[in-house]
């Protein structure tokens, strides 16, 4: 079983470019997640999307937006990159509300 | 906004000793809390999840409390091993999102 699949895991961008960051689950489930993980910062959701046809901002949505194309797709996608934004990106996915999160691998994004 | 804690960052172990992590959070207004373990360059694995109506949860070696009135929860690994070695993530679930904690390191020597 694949679970969550994430594409590219690394990329490396210049200040300004744009990229969209693929997930794809193979669950079933209702829920999609994405989140930036930072040293000493912990995960922080950016945008989730509690079923299909909706999105919502989490945490830190700012430079972000998001897609959620169909039940087993939901993209991120950086319109103009900035450094800040060099992290690991995490998509996850549940089968509903209080259910355990299944995460991808990540993306490994640097920003020059 | 819910903070949550997780202390110490790092902790390293003889094979066969009991690991105990803390996970600290400030609102209990909670729907659950779940626990996760991270392998380098790799992504989450989930633990445990417990619902706020809960008081523990239990798999193989592993058992979690929650006490929300404190603000609570603690991660028991028994007898450890060097494969248990990884970062130990906790999660509070406010509908559906979660707050992360920054992890415990766990380093457990052979």
């Amino acid at each position: 079983n694949a679970g969550v699949t994430q594409t590219p895991k690394f990329q490396v961008l210049k200040t300004g470019q744009s990229m969209t960051l693929q997930c794809a689950q193979d669950m079933n489930h209702n829920s999609m997640y994405w989140y930036r993980q930072d040293p000493g910062m912990g995960l922080r959701l950016i945008y989730y999307s509690a079923s299909e046809g909706t999105t919502d901002k989490g945490e830190v949505p700012n430079g972000y937006n998001v897609s959620r194309l169909n039940k087993r797709e939901f993209s991120l996608r950086l319109e103009s990159a900035a450094p800040s934004q060099t992290s690991v990106y995490f998509c996850a996915s549940s089968a509903r509300i209080n259910s355990p999160l299944h995460f991808g691998n990540g993306t490994r994004l640097t920003v020059t | 906004k819910q903070e949550v804690t997780q202390i110490p960052a790092a902790l390293s172990v003889p094979e066969g000793e009991n690991l105990v992590l803390n996970c600290s959070f400030t609102d209990s207004a909670i729907y659950n809390l779940q626990w996760f373990r991270q392998d380098p360059g790799k992504g989450l694995t989930s633990l445990l999840l417990i619902q706020s109506s809960q008081r523990e949860q239990t798999s193989g070696r592993l058992n979690a409390s929650l006490d929300k009135s404190s603000g609570r929860s603690t991660l028991y690994i028994a007898a450890s091993q060097p494969g248990d070695s990884a970062t130990y993530l906790c999660a509070v679930g406010d509908d559906y999102k979660l707050s992360f904690g920054a992890g415990t390191t766990v380093t457990v020597r052979a």
